[in-house]
């Protein structure tokens, strides 16, 4: 069951540019959003996460917005940069346990 | 800056064998998972684990995955008959009370379990 859906396998922007991965949550009961970066062969890397009492929180160059009523999330890339290239994963977690549930993945591509 | 780290970076066995993957969690950290990725699959969560005993565990987590603590520093994920399908990425993470999040959880490189 896709509780976390990431509807785009890919994207691709230019360097500069506002990259932004979406997210959609099907479980009204997940209530902590996380993004992770993963480079092949290695684990995936914490990047930012919001709880559900915020709808927007900020770090650096990354910015996570969170919609409750649509239950939709995205990652935004300001500016984006080659570096940025990975497989972006969105996952979700509830208050009652401490899995985190993962959507299949965005792979970005930053061009220059 | 600490991380997780996990041995071995690749294991292949054959099927029946049993095999036991090992990762060091961040030292101050007080929860540990195990989580496995199939090829071309999303990261499906095993089995979290708390003051030395599982807090929750999934549907995968079946009678031939256990876990433990052997001493203060290590986590491991035993697999007693492996099976063709339980070749996957296999991930180690950890939590702990940091950085305003109460499960933030930090990964590991992943050991990729091949099973002939």
């Amino acid at each position: 069951d896709q509780q976390v859906k990431q509807n785009s396998p890919s994207l691709s922007v230019q360097e500069g540019r506002i990259s932004i991965l979406n997210c959609d949550y099907t479980n009204s009961m997940f209530d902590y959003f996380l993004w992770y970066k993963k480079y092949p062969a290695e684990g995936p890397t914490f990047l930012i996460s919001i709880s559900s009492i915020k709808d927007k929180n900020e770090d650096g160059r990354f910015t996570v917005f969170l919609n409750k009523s649509a239950k939709h999330l995205s990652l935004h890339i300001v500016p984006s940069q080659p570096g940025d290239s990975a497989v972006y994963f969105c996952a979700a977690s509830s208050n009652s346990g401490y899995a985190l549930n993962f959507g299949k993945g965005t792979s970005l591509l930053v061009t220059p | 800056e600490p991380e997780v780290t996990q041995t071995p970076s690749h294991q292949v066995t054959q099927m029946g064998q049993e095999v036991i993957l090992r990762c060091v969690p961040i030292s101050n950290h007080l929860y540990f998972y195990w989580y496995r990725q199939i090829l071309g699959q999303k990261v499906e969560f095993l089995v979290s684990f708390y003051n030395n005993e599982i807090s929750e565990k999934s549907e995968i987590f079946d009678d031939q995955f256990s876990v433990e603590r052997p001493d203060g520093s290590n986590f491991t994920l035993k697999i007693r008959s492996t099976k063709l399908e339980d070749s996957a990425m296999y991930f180690c993470a950890s939590s702990g009370l940091g950085r305003g999040g109460y499960n933030e959880q930090f990964f590991g490189p992943g050991t990729r379990l091949t099973v002939l």
